[in-house]
């Protein structure tokens, strides 16, 4: 089992340019989260999947949107890059609502934009 | 909403000594999880301990312990025989077991410096 992974571990963008982040879970996970880490802020939450091809908003939604086709994949994008938007940002998965465990979560992807 | 809060940017302790790390947390529910997460340098999100709500006793996972004080919604974490590999930031987090979404709310962490 990979767990939980995220495409790519790093990226530079110019102000303006669109990505896309990938997470993949091969767990079987209903529920999905795209959290981000900014220095003495914590994690807070982006957008959030409670099964395919759900998504809802999270704490921090401006600027972002998310896709969840398929239930082991959701999708983080980014159409016009802010330098606001410069963080570490996590994928999370979690089994179910009652589930007990905190979730899992992949490795990171750190995001610098210009 | 749920907030969490760690109220030390910073902690030190020297190898091998003992070290409590601080985590208040404000919720209006009675039924929730909290976690304490470990993110060494790696940026890895490290599962360390976890506490029910509607249990009394405190959770305990080897030289990691917490000390979880319902109604004065406290949840530190005591850190036992400190090693070197304890290094790292450390995070707070809140679950409620009502909420649809299962979000975690996190606190804005702990950095832990291990002094040899």
């Amino acid at each position: 089992n990979a767990g939980v992974t995220q495409t790519p571990k790093f990226r530079v963008l110019k102000t303006g340019q669109s990505m896309t982040l990938l997470c993949a879970q091969d767990m079987n996970h209903e529920y999905m989260y795209w959290y981000r880490q900014d220095p003495g802020m914590g994690l807070r939450l982006i957008h959030y999947s409670v099964g395919e091809g759900t998504t809802a908003k999270g704490e921090v939604p401006d600027g972002y949107n998310v896709s969840r086709l398929k239930k082991q994949n959701f999708l983080l994008g980014l159409e016009s890059a802010a330098p606001s938007q410069t963080s570490v940002y996590f994928c999370a998965s979690s089994r179910s609502r009652t589930s007990t465990a905190g979730g899992f979560f992949g490795p990171g992807t750190r995001l610098t934009v210009l | 909403a749920q907030t969490v809060t760690q109220s030390q940017p910073e902690m030190s302790v020297q190898e091998a000594e003992t070290v409590t790390l601080s985590c208040t947390y404000d919720t209006s529910e009675s039924d929730y999880y909290l976690f304490w997460y470990k993110q060494p340098p790696s940026r890895q999100m490290i599962l360390v301990i976890r506490q029910e709500a509607y249990k009394q006793q405190n959770a305990t996972e080897n030289r990691f312990s917490v000390n979880f004080q319902k109604a004065a919604k406290s949840f530190s974490l005591k850190i036992s025989d400190s090693q070197l590999g304890d290094a790292a930031m450390y995070f707070c987090a809140y679950r409620s077991a009502g909420d649809r979404s299962s979000r975690l709310t996190f606190g804005e962490g702990t950095q832990l410096t291990v002094n040899p």
